[in-house]
């Protein structure tokens, strides 16, 4: 089925340093959402990005939709021991009612 | 606290059994999907019901079946189980049949195959 490819895959970071992930699609997408899952926990909604070019912030939170609707990313300013998790971004919408997560990015940060 | 209720929390069972996992949504939201989580393989989509009717299948497998009831709590019905079952099962809402709003997830049931 048609996928959305995360990298990193892992990324460890000392805190205070900044984070990326990119979210990747061979294909259009209708929109983009990001999830956060803390460890033991359940993916929590973060953002949805739906127009092209889009640029949204929350906090030290950047999140960025290409100016083709392939590609996503997530940048983490100033990273903090409260960020750990593993971080999704998932497509919907259009004609698809599923939302598609990708593997997501594991954020280790040491202290 | 995201409003959606899973039953039971931790489920540990033998090879064969049947076991039925429970969600209840948000109040007001229609959707209901059901994600699998694993390791090795991730979040992988297993099915989503919207009103009580059938929108969209995933990678669900023929042993594995699910329900929506008129009071829209699903269930996630599982049966022959096999150690590879193992894993955290999500149930998630939304207010929308197409998912292009937020989803709001479950804590999770974690099933255990031994």
């Amino acid at each position: 089925g048609q996928q959305v490819m995360q990298i990193p895959q892992y990324q460890h970071v000392q805190e205070g340093e900044d984070f990326t992930t990119y979210c990747n699609s061979s294909t259009t997408l209708s929109n983009i959402q990001w999830y956060k899952q803390r460890p033991g926990g359940h993916p929590v909604f973060l953002i949805q990005l739906v127009k092209s070019g889009e640029v949204k912030k929350q906090k030290r939170l950047t999140f960025q939709f290409g100016e083709a609707k392939k590609n996503s990313s997530l940048h983490i300013t100033a990273t903090q021991t409260t960020d750990v998790g593993t971080y999704f971004c998932a497509k919907s919408g259009g004609s698809n009612y599923k939302l598609t997560f990708g593997k997501g990015t594991l954020l280790t940060v040491n202290p | 606290d995201s409003g959606v209720t899973q039953t039971p929390k931790h489920l540990i069972t033998a090879t064969g059994q049947r076991v039925t996992l429970r969600c209840s949504p948000r109040s007001g939201d229609l959707s209901v999907y059901w994600y699998q989580q694993s390791l090795d393989q991730g979040l992988q989509f297993l099915i989503q019901y919207y009103n009580g009717e059938e929108r969209a299948k995933g990678n669900i497998l023929e042993r594995f079946s699910a329900q929506q009831f008129p009071d829209l709590h699903s269930e996630l019905n599982l049966s022959s189980l096999e150690l590879g079952d193992s894993a955290l099962y999500f149930c998630a809402s939304s207010g929308s049949e197409r998912m292009n709003t937020e989803a709001f997830f479950g804590q999770g049931t974690r099933l255990t195959v031994v």
